[in-house]
């Protein structure tokens, strides 16, 4: 079935330090490909998305470019704030399985210092 | 505009007995879901609804669960006979159209089962 690998567990940065958050996908159609951020005792709050190869998505800083050679959607931000410090979940939406549901990798836990 | 609403936002019952969570979707929007959130399985697809037709519920578990949607206005998840395991965080998440537009998820219910 689909899946998605991300960064496992924590990266702890400090403010205005560049972030990297891998997700990598195995799907069998052509999904597109979401980050949600979720803060503590909230629901995922949708970031953005990329639906098709080569098409990069971008919000407040962060952004990612669908590679579907390399079959990623790696998450960055070039300079990072402390309040960027939440849970960062890359997600597949694949229809090629006739489904509008959404495999979520297992999350990444950030911490920005100041 | 509101978001997608959820109540209660915690919940807790006993080994046994049964639980009611609901979700009132983002005006305008045809799909809803539900998914579980735990630690140890993270975000896990349950099911899915469509202009208040079930489209997907091959993640729901074949016990206890159910899921209904009769009107465009709310959706319902019921567990029955409640067991300590089904202890999780369960969010809704509503979207335009179902399929790959972007899901919008609720504040989530917290749900402990002593």
């Amino acid at each position: 079935g689909d899946s998605v690998t991300q960064t496992e567990g924590q990266v702890a940065l400090s403010e205005e330090d560049f972030l990297t958050i891998h997700c990598n996908y195995s799907a069998s159609g052509y999904p597109a490909l979401f980050w949600y951020v979720q803060y503590p005792g909230e629901g995922p709050q949708f970031l953005f998305r990329a639906s098709r190869d080569k098409e990069k998505g971008s919000s407040r800083g962060f952004e990612a470019t669908y590679n579907k050679e390399a079959t990623s959607f790696h998450l960055q931000k070039a300079s990072v704030q402390e309040s960027d410090s939440a849970v960062y979940y890359c997600a597949l939406n694949n229809t090629g399985a006739n489904t509008g549901k959404l495999t979520f990798g297992h999350g990444t836990i950030l911490r920005v210092h100041p | 505009n509101a978001g997608v609403i959820q109540t209660p936002r915690h919940k807790v019952t006993g080994k046994g007995q049964e639980a009611t969570l609901w979700c009132e979707p983002i005006s305008g929007h045809s799909a809803v879901f539900w998914y579980r959130q735990t630690i140890v399985q993270g975000l896990e697809f349950l099911t899915y609804f469509r202009n208040q037709a079930p489209i997907d519920d091959s993640g729901m578990p074949k016990e206890r669960f159910s899921a209904q949607m009769p009107n465009q206005s709310h959706s319902t998840l019921k567990i029955q006979s409640t067991q300590p395991q089904d202890s999780a965080v369960y969010l809704c998440a509503s979207s335009l159209g179902g399929g790959q537009d972007t899901q919008y998820f609720g504040p989530g219910t917290r749900l402990l089962v002593l």
